[in-house]
């Protein structure tokens, strides 16, 4: 299994500025993953964070908007640009092994845009 | 959409009480993994059940699968107050790689 961590745990933004989430893996791994979870609602798959390309968005979801970097097999980041109150959320980052189902998941990023 | 949906969206019992969480999905599946989340936490994994099983167990929970009404159950037994939590089911569909959650159900186990 993967421990994952998050940074920051939560934030109060004003809308127009970003906010870069990072997310930290204890072990190497093949995938890494960014969703959305607005409060009381399921995840949305945000994109697909891959090393050393481009990542892989889901339809509604832009590069323009949430750019991703990932530099190595431990670690990413996912930035909310020029925030409105529609992107308070909670962002969560999770992990998982190519061929393996079972997804690890950070403990997640509490965004309040104001 | 291969959205899996959850039912009851709520469910509130005593401690000791069995709680039961359903999950319908619409299309053919690899697997089916059941995910809990506690407030305001990531999720963390339960069990996965494969396309081919039927039922798997795992200390106090057991899964079910009927691929034919393409539904699953989870079965919490003898419930504790820290199984206070939403859990979600997630499905793949065949040739994805990458699950698709449910809305959860939000269970309270009272003490």
């Amino acid at each position: 299994s993967a421990v994952i961590s998050q940074k920051p745990s939560r934030d109060i933004c004003q809308r127009g500025t970003s906010l870069t989430i990072q997310c930290q893996v204890d072990s190497q791994v093949t995938m890494m993953f960014w969703y959305r979870q607005q409060p009381g609602q399921s995840l949305t798959l945000i994109a697909t964070a891959n090393q050393g390309s481009e990542a892989t968005y889901e339809s509604g979801f832009v590069i323009d908007k949430f750019p991703i970097s990932r530099p190595n097999l431990t670690f990413s980041t996912l930035t909310v640009s020029n925030m409105s109150p529609e992107d308070s959320s909670i962002y969560l980052c999770s992990a998982a092994e190519r061929g393996q189902e079972t997804q690890y998941f950070g403990p997640g990023t509490r965004l309040l845009v104001l | 959409s291969q959205q899996g949906e959850e039912d009851p969206q709520a469910l509130s019992i005593q401690e000791g009480e069995n709680a039961t969480m359903n999950c319908s999905y619409k299309t053919s599946i690899n697997n089916l993994q059941w995910y809990r989340q506690n407030s305001g936490r990531g999720l963390v994994h339960l069990i996965l059940i494969r396309s081919n099983e039927r039922e798997k167990h795992s200390g106090r929970l057991r899964v079910t699968l009927d691929t034919s009404k393409k539904s699953s159950s989870l079965l919490i037994t003898a419930s504790r107050a820290a199984d206070t939590a939403s859990y979600f089911c997630a499905t793949d569909a065949r040739g994805s790689y990458i699950p698709t959650f449910g809305r959860g159900t939000s269970l309270i186990v009272h003490p």
